[in-house]
């Protein structure tokens, strides 16, 4: 079965590039698309932007000028680069895998997530 | 632009029946997922579309939908029940699809 597994630094200084990358493996990334989604510290969900099988990305409007997620079919892997990070973006990173039909989408699997800090 | 809005937390008796809303203008267009998250993991799909449960989900988890309001039932909640749970649907554009709701906080008694 297909398995994400995040993977980036723990540890980002104000202003500075986030950058993520989540491993695909069980399956390719040529098909579905591939999203982040992220939650801060003891509050909710909150859904980032995905890159789709054929390059295409769409993101949240709230991120969308300091965010890129792009993928690399050669390693069956996607990334996230958030830039001018602040402490507001501490949170633990989830890659999930969406799937969608007519009228409705699911993010399943999940990867294990990984926790980012903010701070200087 | 909308939102989802979820009741912050809902308890249940061991062995009943509870139901857990979850309500936004887009659910009149768009069925909602639901997600189980238990403290220190990942969230876990439960229930998509109509009324469907990934491989893996006990069939006393099941899904609807009326007007605006989506909701996921547990029938005989179990102890191992007790998360918080997040519903997701698109926004009223239909082209954002990460509008999750705030969580609700299942307790079972």
């Amino acid at each position: 079965q297909v398995q994400l597994q995040e993977s980036g630094p723990g540890l980002v200084k104000p202003s500075e590039t986030l950058s993520l990358t989540c491993n695909v493996s069980g399956g390719s990334i040529s098909s579905y698309y591939w999203n982040w989604i992220r939650q801060p510290p003891g509050k909710g969900l909150e859904w980032i932007g995905y890159v789709s099988y054929s390059g295409n990305t769409n993101y949240n409007p709230s991120l969308k000028s300091r965010l890129t997620i792009y993928m690399d079919l050669s390693k069956n892997q996607f990334s996230l680069k958030l830039s001018s990070v602040t402490a507001a973006d501490t949170a633990v990173y989830y890659c999930a895998r969406m799937g969608a039909l007519a009228g409705t989408h699911w993010f399943d699997p999940w990867g294990q997530g990984t926790l980012v800090i903010v701070s200087s | 632009s909308s939102e989802l809005t979820q009741d912050p937390t809902v308890s249940v008796a061991l062995g009943q029946t509870v139901k857990i809303t979850c309500q936004g203008d887009s659910l009149r267009n768009y069925y909602a997922s639901w997600y189980q998250q238990k403290p220190g993991q990942a969230p876990v799909l439960v229930i998509y579309g109509k009324n469907n449960r990934p491989s893996g989900i006990p069939d006393r988890f099941s899904g609807s939908s009326s007007g605006n309001t989506a909701s996921l039932t547990i029938t005989g909640a179990q102890a191992e029940d007790e998360a918080d749970y997040y519903c997701n649907s698109r926004d009223t554009s239909g082209y954002h699809l990460g509008l999750f709701g705030g969580g609700t906080k299942l307790t079972v008694l």
